[in-house]
């Protein structure tokens, strides 16, 4: 079984500042992870995901994430955020076994502040 | 592409009625859908998975005959909830699995708002 921790609920920071939103995961077998973003009364939008590869990985709107297996994380970065930043950040987690289920951490509020 | 639609975005009924929500996927075949509900500040929870021709996989603790799901073709999903009760007033999301890239990626569709009175 897999799960995902997102240590911080809220994130709240300037505008044009960096910020990093933290995801970390548990798994007995190889996973992949996506982060989603979550606007106010809409679906999710995905930002990024690994799936093999380079483990830095560039994704939409200047977002980037970085899977580190040894520490089990994948972190979400962004080197300077907009207001339009503003919103709910999920990361996700799936088996490599091929279920195709995901699962979801508890998300993070990022706050961008003027 | 890869486009999944919801509808309706947002419903109301009266308490013991049923409200079907459909997912379509608009330019892609979905064998597989999946559905999740999220509560106010929360995360997503996933209730079921739903394969075309098939019946639905339940998560534990999800009520299959309270949530009725139907996959009767490769670009449609539908979620019935049946007998509704305020308690299962939330945000009903759908995704469909993506065709290629191994089918790991998942794309999701817009939401359902329910409100039961």
């Amino acid at each position: 079984a897999q799960s995902v921790t997102q240590l911080d609920s809220q994130v709240p920071v300037f505008e044009e500042a960096p910020v990093e939103l933290r995801c970390n995961y548990s798994s007995s077998v190889s996973v992949y992870l996506f982060w989603y973003v979550q606007y106010p009364n809409q679906g999710l939008q995905l930002l990024l995901k690994y799936l093999s590869g380079s483990t830095l990985v560039k994704g939409i709107n200047g977002f980037e994430a970085e899977f580190n297996k040894s520490q089990t994380s994948f972190h979400l970065r962004k080197p300077s955020v907009h207001i339009s930043d503003t919103a709910e950040y999920f990361c996700a987690v799936t088996s490599s076994s091929g279920t195709y289920k995901y699962i979801f951490g508890t998300g993070t509020r990022l706050k961008v502040l003027a | 592409g890869a486009v999944v639609s919801q509808h309706p975005s947002r419903v109301i009924c009266k308490s013991g009625t049923s409200v079907k929500i459909e997912c379509r996927s608009l330019d892609f075949q979905a064998t597989t859908m999946f559905w999740y509900r999220q509560f106010p500040k929360q995360s997503l929870m996933l209730m079921a998975t739903s394969n075309e021709g098939s019946k639905a996989t339940y998560e534990q603790g999800v009520e299959k005959d309270k949530f009725l799901i139907n996959h009767a073709s490769l670009t449609l999903s539908t979620l019935t909830v049946t007998s509704a009760h305020p308690e299962d007033s939330s945000f009903y999301i759908c995704s469909a699995r993506a065709p290629g890239t191994g089918g790991y990626e998942q794309y999701f569709g817009p939401g359902t708002r329910l409100t039961v009175t």
